[in-house]
């Protein structure tokens, strides 16, 4: 099984970085994927871990480290808009193969 | 291109009944997942088609059942609704289901009173 940890609320002024984190423990390990969730909205794709190490894109970036179990995605120069649900979520590398996910960290961005 | 539709968008029916969603996926992606988001529990797995075929299944009750057609598009069914089935149901499209980005439909939101 697997089970994955992350924080359930956050807050961050507009302008600043916030690093949000994800922790995970996993019988088989195929890549860990952040997603963003506007309030009544669906989830859409931000990015995609494999290996260790850092992706950027863009204003987001996202790491890995599978020794650890942690993954973390960073927002730089926030915007209002920004205000959303983060969801990590891990695919597991057995036969299931499906996308287990945390439970969400909602995302305040204030003025 | 087209993305992730699902329908109806919000429904409403009576402990007992059964409802059958539907998902039509981004055209040449093959798979096609179901998740129950509820805020209690989150995002749920429920069940993964490729290729009309069930690949992989979550842990739920036998009353979750779905299909998927020759193109793709995707039905999933709910029998003997009980009021905890109140959530919404979302559906993913991918091109193979493994290690590719996973694109959301809007959700279908059931109530169940």
């Amino acid at each position: 099984g697997q089970n994955i940890d992350q924080p359930t609320e956050m807050t961050a002024t507009e302008g600043a970085i916030v690093q949000i984190n994800c922790t995970y423990q996993t019988s088989g390990f195929n890549g860990l994927f952040w997603y963003q969730q506007h309030a009544g909205e669906a989830p859409t794709f931000l990015s995609y871990n494999v290996l260790d190490g850092l992706e950027e894109k863009g204003r987001f970036s996202s790491f890995l480290s599978r020794s650890k179990g942690y993954s973390y995605l960073l927002l730089k120069e926030l915007q209002m808009k920004d205000s959303a649900s983060y969801l990590c979520a891990v695919r597991d590398s057995g036969s299931a193969r499906q996308l287990t996910f945390g439970s969400g960290t909602q995302l305040t961005v204030l003025p | 291109k087209a993305g992730v539709t699902q329908t109806p968008r919000y429904l409403i029916k009576t402990r007992g009944q059964q409802v059958t969603l539907s998902c039509s996926p981004i055209s040449g992606h093959r798979s096609v997942s179901w998740y129950q988001q509820t805020p209690g529990q989150g995002l749920q797995f429920l069940f993964e088609y490729f290729s009309e075929t069930q690949r992989n299944k979550g842990n739920f009750p036998g009353r979750f059942s779905g299909r998927q057609f020759s193109n793709s598009r995707s039905e999933m069914n709910v029998s003997t609704l009980e009021l905890g089935d109140s959530a919404l149901y979302l559906c993913a499209s991918s091109v193979t289901g493994m290690n590719t980005e996973a694109f959301f439909g809007q959700g279908t939101r059931l109530t169940v009173v």
